[in-house]
């Protein structure tokens, strides 16, 4: 079964920590994606890859960065974690032509509170 | 730019009862439609989907259809059990549009006994 693996499910930072989030995928896919869940939001996109070290900027991309040194890995860094960074990441991946056949594989998340 | 316009939530209905969850959107052209379904304390998982016009997409006893004269994209289903209790995301996905999904901003379903 293709799988999406978020490293953690749960977390808790303090207000100025540097966090890494870790997603991982085993489908030898290209396309990598950073979303975050807020109530009333939806989903937001924070960064995407499309292949190994390239990176963009999706539509909330402020306070946090991205890392793809290898296809199967994209992390999600927040520089100096603040309390409005509290919300649900998810990771996703998708081959770069069958994103608009199949979407995306979503990971189980990562719920992150910063106190 | 796309979007994707979903009715508010929370939405509760009784067991057995007929759900329909409204989804419209906004892009040019012919993008692919998706319903996807978050499950508490979970990602979110693909529900069904449809790439053309008067397409149908189903699973589980959901379904959708394409409608490019109403772009809609409505989700139904006949029975609802307690068991579909969760979020319900559509979404788009326009080549050339960043080759991306754009979602709405979900719907949550509450089916009580």
């Amino acid at each position: 079964d293709v799988k999406v693996t978020q490293s953690s499910r749960y977390l808790v930072k303090r207000t100025g920590e540097k966090v890494f989030l870790e997603c991982v995928q085993d489908m030898d896919h290209e396309n990598m994606f950073w979303y975050r869940q807020d109530p009333g939001l939806g989903l937001r996109l924070i960064y995407f890859s499309y292949d190994v070290k390239m990176k963009e900027k999706g539509d909330i991309p402020e306070g946090y960065s991205v890392s793809r040194e290898k296809k199967e890995r994209f992390s999600l860094i927040l520089e100096s974690a603040s309390t409005n960074q509290t919300s649900m990441y998810l990771c996703a991946s998708s081959y770069p032509a069958s994103g608009e056949i199949y979407g995306y594989t979503f990971g189980s998340g990562t719920r992150l509170t910063v106190v | 730019g796309n979007s994707v316009t979903q009715m508010e939530g929370p939405v509760t209905l009784s067991e057995e009862a007929f759900l329909t969850i409204n989804c419209t959107y906004t892009a040019t052209g012919y993008p692919s439609l998706f319903w996807y379904v978050q499950y508490p304390g979970e990602g979110l998982q693909l529900l069904l989907k449809a790439t053309k016009a008067d397409d149908k997409g189903s699973n589980k006893g959901f379904e959708a259809t394409y409608r490019k004269e109403t772009t809609s994209f409505h989700l139904e289903k006949g029975s609802v059990q307690v068991s579909d209790s969760a979020v319900y995301f559509c979404a788009l996905y326009k080549r050339g549009g960043g080759n991306k999904l754009t979602f709405g901003t979900g719907t949550q379903l509450k089916v009580e006994l």
